[in-house]
Parts: C-alpha cells; sequence; structure tokens
C-alpha cells in the first residue's frame, strides 16, 4: 500500500499570501494518478487538481499542481477567504485498486 | 447537474448490518464508475469500494473485504452499500461519489454523505 504523508499538519497564513502544501509517497506514484482535493468544514471533498498539475472544472487558475516520483505540491497563489478548508492528496493505481489519502493539511487564517 | 444523494445511514448495534443507497442524477448511470469513500469523525477520508458502469467489476478495501458488498441497479440510477459485521471503527460518513475514470480513482462528484454509527 501506498502511504501519502502531507506537510505541513496545519498551515497558518493571512488572505493575499500564497500557499505551498507538500505530499510525499512512500514509494513512487504514476503522476496520471495523483490528484488533490479541498474539504471545507461540513461539506464534501472537492476535485481540485487531478493528474498532478490539471485542474478540474470549474476550479480558479490560482490553484497549481506540481510534483512527480515521490513528491507533489498543491500552490495557491493568492489566498482568498474561501480557499481556507482542508486539502487532501490521493493516488489511485491499478491491478488492484489501490486508492489512498494522505491525512490532510488544515489551512487556517492567521 | 450532476446530483448524487444518499440515504439509509443510522445507528446501529456491533455485529449488525444496514444498506446505504446512492440516488444519482444529472449524467448517463450506467456509464459512469461509482465509488463510496467514508470519513470518520473528525478523521481523513478512506476510500471503501468501487464499481464499473455495468456492475460487472468490484473493488473492495481490505478493511471491508468480505464484510461489504456494492452493487448498482442501472435501471433505477442507485448504488448500494451493504454492511455486514459492522465495527465500531467503520463509523464514518459515508460518501457516494461519481469516478471520471472507467475504474475507480478520479473522484469528481461527491454527495452529501450519509452518517453510519456502530454502537452499543
Amino acid at each position: 500500500e501506498i502511504v501519502l504523508t502531507q506537510s505541513p499538519g496545519t498551515l497558518s497564513l493571512s488572505p493575499g499570501e500564497r500557499a505551498t502544501l507538500s505530499c510525499r509517497a512512500s514509494q513512487s506514484v504514476s503522476s496520471d494518478y495523483l490528484a488533490w482535493y479541498q474539504q471545507k468544514i461540513g461539506q464534501a471533498p472537492r476535485l481540485l487538481i487531478y493528474g498532478a498539475s490539471s485542474r478540474a472544472t470549474g476550479i480558479p487558475d490560482r490553484f497549481s499542481g506540481s510534483g512527480s516520483g515521490t513528491d507533489f505540491t498543491l500552490t495557491i497563489s493568492r489566498l482568498e477567504p474561501e480557499d481556507f478548508a482542508v486539502y487532501y492528496c490521493q493516488q489511485y493505481a491499478y491491478s488492484p485498486p489501490w486508492i489512498t489519502f494522505g491525512q490532510g493539511t488544515r489551512l487556517e487564517i492567521k | 447537474e450532476v446530483q448524487l444523494l444518499e440515504s439509509g445511514g443510522g445507528l446501529v448495534q456491533p455485529g449488525g448490518s444496514l444498506r446505504l443507497s446512492c440516488a444519482a442524477s444529472g449524467f448517463t448511470f450506467s456509464s459512469s464508475a461509482m465509488s463510496w469513500v467514508r470519513q470518520a469523525p473528525g478523521k481523513g477520508l478512506q476510500w471503501v469500494s468501487g464499481i464499473s458502469g455495468s456492475g460487472v467489476t468490484t473493488y473492495y478495501a481490505d478493511s471491508v473485504k468480505g464484510r461489504f458488498t456494492i452493487s448498482r441497479d442501472n435501471s433505477r440510477n442507485t448504488l448500494y452499500l451493504q454492511m455486514n459485521s459492522l465495527r465500531a471503527d467503520d463509523t464514518a460518513v459515508y460518501y457516494c461519489a461519481k469516478d471520471l475514470l472507467p475504474a475507480p480513482g478520479r473522484f469528481g462528484y461527491w454527495g452529501q454523505g450519509t452518517l453510519v454509527t456502530v454502537s452499543s
């Protein structure tokens, strides 16, 4: 099983600042199968990024993803008030399907 | 507009059973792989099970294999999760999710979830 470790656990920033969230895999992950989700309190998760760097439909361009192999990054260029939430990375592999999530990074207002 | 509406959650005793349903609309249900993902209170996300569009192929996390059964009725646009031999650590909000790929993995749409509590 591939374990995803996200850092930091909590990130405190102000609106307008840049946020950099990290996701490290215990073994190499295909970039095609690395995704990021945003979850606000009391809501279901929302797909932000898939294929490590492709934005999902309707996602603002201040969100970007990068990385390969075992190290991936979600960057939010200029934080808006609605961006403060928990973010999860996720990998999916096949034969058999292995789908795992990181433990999450909480992005809070400083 | 894609809509997913879960139901069937509730309080059940350890060792008991429960069946969750997810009513889907706004897309061609029979063409979409679907999954169940759960979230224990205050915890992260855990994929539970997935099923191909036809229903022929099913997938399970090791933690639920042999206890949970995923199925679908494409004539009713409904996804199911039959949960047997429930344990306290199955307590969670269970989300229904629509995959964007032919197999489970890229969860493009989510329902609002249904809470399952396993307790005596």
